[in-house]
């Protein structure tokens, strides 16, 4: 499969755990985003990477959210002390930036998260 | 701050039928619009990408137009059948400042049989 993956697809924890999800660009994409997604919501963008530098945090990236992209390939984003307005779907999404026109974003099919 | 508008929320249509969703956007200077379908608890599917300079792009039986202008964007469906059932999300990029996608609150589409 080439696409974007993305791991666990579900992932129920309890309030105040942490939870790390796994993000799989395709390969040649230099560019990788996580969005989160609420029932009802358009995704909302939370940070995103060129290559291995994380370039660009939200506003809805608070302090218990952390992510990385270590050698450019694929991506982590963690979640400390989960509280129950963490719960949503977390998408991944790359895409190929080189100065031209197409940058035609891929995404995943997340991982549903619920805190209980 | 980038808004984007999609009407209407929700569209019920019988099967064989051509329909028109919605996106409007409140800043102009966008580098590119995306649209794209989410079926329950999945993941996004690009459908069509027009970059800032396009007016229109087709794929089968799907034809989105953009109106950079006045900030418009349609998706138009041809013949519609029950498996284009799904949720329709468009996604504007920015010139400058932020490089994410700002997304609508999406169209949730039922094609019946």
């Amino acid at each position: 499969d080439t696409g974007v993956s993305q791991n666990p697809r579900h992932k129920i924890t309890k309030r105040g755990q942490n939870v790390t999800f796994r993000c799989d660009p395709i390969s040649e994409h230099n560019r990788l985003y996580w969005y989160r997604q609420t029932l009802g919501q358009g995704p909302e963008f939370l940070t995103y990477f060129q290559n291995e530098a994380q370039l660009e945090k939200s506003r809805l990236l608070s302090d218990r959210f952390s992510a990385e992209r270590p050698k450019g390939s694929f991506s982590t984003l963690e979640i400390q002390r989960t509280e129950q307005g963490d719960s949503a779907m977390y998408l991944c999404a790359s895409s190929l930036e080189t100065g031209g026109t197409n940058t035609e974003a891929f995404f995943g099919q997340g991982t549903r998260l619920t805190v209980v | 701050k980038q808004e984007v508008t999609q009407i209407p929320a929700a569209l019920s249509v019988p099967e064989g039928e051509n329909l028109v969703l919605n996106c409007s956007f409140t800043d102009s200077a966008i580098y590119n619009l995306q649209w794209f379908r989410q079926d329950p608890g999945k993941g996004l599917t690009s459908l069509l990408l027009i970059q800032s300079s396009q007016r229109e792009q087709t794929s089968g039986r799907l034809n989105a137009s953009l109106d950079k202008s006045s900030g418009r964007s349609t998706l138009y469906i041809a013949a519609s059948q029950p498996g284009d059932s799904a949720t329709y999300l468009c996604a504007v990029k920015r010139w400058t400042g932020a490089n994410n996608l700002f997304f609508g609150t999406g169209t949730r589409l039922t094609v019946i049989p």
